[in-house]
């Protein structure tokens, strides 16, 4: 079975674009879910999704959006980009809610 | 929301010395509980999970960690490390509020010099 895979694997954007990550679900696993890690910090929940409906937030402003496929794949979508967006996105699947989770190697986002 | 607190920034070692990584989690009536690795430039690797049953937990790599529910704690041991575990390491908790993703306590890094 296939594992997390989450493209691209780096990007550099500047202050004020919009960036799209992507990530496709572990073979079987319907629940996906996001996490920032800013550079020497653990990884920060941002949202959820559980059979493409968000499920769950974490303390992140409204111009982190997403969205979930009816294949269980995924994207992460940050509008007006600031420099405090720099860092490592994570994304983690599992079958359910509750489940254990499976995570990608992620992208590293760098803003400038 | 259910948390953890990871004691230790930063824990040297010697190789082939024992170590212990402290974990504590705040309480709740029940209570989910992992481990996690991160190498340098990867993703998160599951080491080892506690869901029910005995309060030892087996993982990948020799590790293990015991619960303990009068303590709180979820700490984990290897009774001999490797350079090769040199990593950071993150307690997690499933989180109610939020669809039960994961809330990740802030890491300890653990470093294996020979």
């Amino acid at each position: 079975e296939t594992g997390v895979t989450q493209s691209p694997t780096h990007l550099i954007k500047t202050r004020g674009q919009q960036v799209t990550l992507r990530c496709s679900s572990q073979s079987g696993h319907n629940t996906v879910s996001w996490y920032q890690q800013a550079l020497g910090q653990g990884p920060q929940f941002i949202f959820q999704y559980y059979r493409e409906e968000e499920n769950g937030r974490g303390n992140f402003p409204p111009r982190f959006s997403g969205l979930q496929f009816p294949n269980y794949s995924s994207e992460l979508n940050v509008n007006a980009l600031e420099l405090d967006d720099s860092a490592l996105y994570l994304c983690a699947s599992s079958l359910g809610q509750g489940g254990v989770y499976t995570f990608g190697s992620g992208t590293r986002l760098t803003v400038v | 929301a259910q948390s953890v607190t990871q004691l230790d920034s930063q824990v040297p070692v010697f190789e082939e010395a024992p170590v212990e990584l402290r974990c504590n989690y705040s309480s709740s009536v029940s209570v989910y509980l992992f481990w996690y690795v991160q190498y340098p430039n990867q993703g998160l690797q599951l080491l080892l999970k506690y869901l029910s049953g005995s309060t030892l937990v087996k993982g990948i790599n020799g590790f293990e960690a015991e619960f303990n529910k009068s303590q709180t704690s979820f700490h984990l041991r290897k009774p001999s490390v490797h350079i090769s575990d040199t990593a950071e390491y993150f307690c997690a908790v499933p989180n109610s509020n939020s669809g039960y993703a994961l809330n990740f306590g802030k890491g300890t890094s653990l470093l294996v010099t020979p």
